[in-house]
Formats: C-alpha cells, structure tokens, sequence
C-alpha cells in the first residue's frame, strides 16, 4: 500500500521568509503532483514532476524529485500572505491506473 | 483547457434521499474520471474509479450499493449517493484524465453535500 506523509502538517510563517515542505511516500513511483487548495475550494494543479531530478518554479515556489530517496520538497521563497493556503502533495501508484494517494497537507499561513 | 465541471456545486437533502453529481470534461474527452470525499480539514480520499463504458472500480471500504457511479460518456460520468446520511455529508470532487495527456488529473470545483 502507497503511503505518503508530508511535514510539516502547520506551518506558520512570516512574509519574505523561505521554508520548505517535504513529502515522502512509501513505493517507488516518478511521478508527483503538488496542489493548492484555498477553504472552501477544489484543488489547483501547482506542479507535475514526472522523472528523478525534475524540478520546477513558478512564482514563489519550487518544487523537486527524488525519486531514488522517495522525496519532493516544495520550496517557498520570500513568503507572501497570497500563499496562505493548503498544499498537497499526492503520488501516482504507477502503471496505468493513475490513482493518485494524497499526503495529509500542509496548512501554511503567512503573518505580516 | 481541460476544465472539468461538477454539479450542483452544493446540496442540501433530508436523509434517506438520493443525490446525483455530475462531473464533466468540458472541452476534452476522459475515458478515466475519479471520485473523491474529503472530511473538513482532511486529505481527500479515491472512493472509486470511473471508466467509460464498463463498471467503476471502489477502493476498500467504499460500499459500491450505496455510492453508484455511472460513466455513460467521454464526458460525463455521475455519483449517486443512495439513501444518504448525515455522516456522508462532505465535499466530493472528481477529476479527469485527459486522454493523450495520461500523466495529469484535472479537477472539478467540488460538490459540497449536507445530509439533514
């Protein structure tokens, strides 16, 4: 069974701070998604990263894989409050299903 | 492009009642939809997969009589809640994979479902 965690689960943080998010997950897979969800919304697409090394930005934030180590970290760079939000990482199973298993989320809220 | 709609976007019914949710593919076609639950404040959950054609595929724990998907199309597939209560009360998102963009699900805006 596909597990994935990410951490932190709450991270608090100040605008124009830099942290970053980690999601590990548990079978081999190269193929990762990252999500936004704002409250009372669906999911935004943020990043697919499909092979070992991938990595992306856009804005504020980039994302990459490892899939020898099983890890995608999502980094914020100089936080603003528009980032506040809940991020998902989720991990596809392999093969041609494409069912994706969720990580718990990262609540992240930017303080002025 | 590839936007997926869902509706109604919210629900209010008594228990007991059935509910319907349709999720479309707007301007592609999706042989694969998926359906999710998420609980507030939690992850969402695969509750089954949709596809065109032939019988939806429920993940364990997931009672298929009483959540039935039908996929009739390349663009519409739809949930039923049967008989609802009010612990099924949550918001349920699907979401699409393109075909010939197979590595990406794209999802709907949500159907937020209270059971009185």
């Amino acid at each position: 069974e596909l597990k994935v965690e990410q951490n932190p689960l709450f991270l608090s943080m100040q605008e124009g701070k830099n942290y970053t998010i980690y999601c590990n997950y548990s079978t081999t897979s190269d193929r990762l998604y990252w999500y936004r969800q704002d409250p009372g919304k669906s999911l935004e697409s943020l990043f697919v990263l499909l092979s070992n090394g991938a990595v992306k930005q856009e804005g504020r934030l980039m994302a990459s894989l490892d899939t020898k180590a099983r890890l995608s970290t999502l980094h914020i760079t100089a936080a603003v409050h528009d980032l506040s939000a809940t991020y998902f990482c989720a991990v596809d199973s392999g093969g041609s299903n494409y069912k994706l298993t969720f990580g718990k989320g990262t609540l992240l809220t930017v303080n002025p | 492009g590839a936007v997926v709609s869902q509706h109604p976007s919210w629900v209010i019914c008594k228990s007991g009642t059935s509910v319907k949710i349709e999720c479309r593919s707007l301007d592609f076609q999706a042989t694969t939809m998926f359906w999710y639950r998420q609980f507030p404040k939690q992850s969402l959950m695969l509750m089954a997969t949709s596809n065109e054609g032939s019988k939806a595929t429920y993940e364990q724990g997931v009672e298929k009589d009483k959540f039935l998907i039908n996929h009739a199309s390349l663009t519409l597939s739809t949930l039923t809640v049967t008989s609802a209560h009010p612990e099924d009360s949550s918001f349920y998102i699907c979401s699409a994979l393109a075909s010939g963009r197979a590595h990406e699900q794209f999802f709907g805006p949500g159907t937020r479902l209270t059971v009185l």
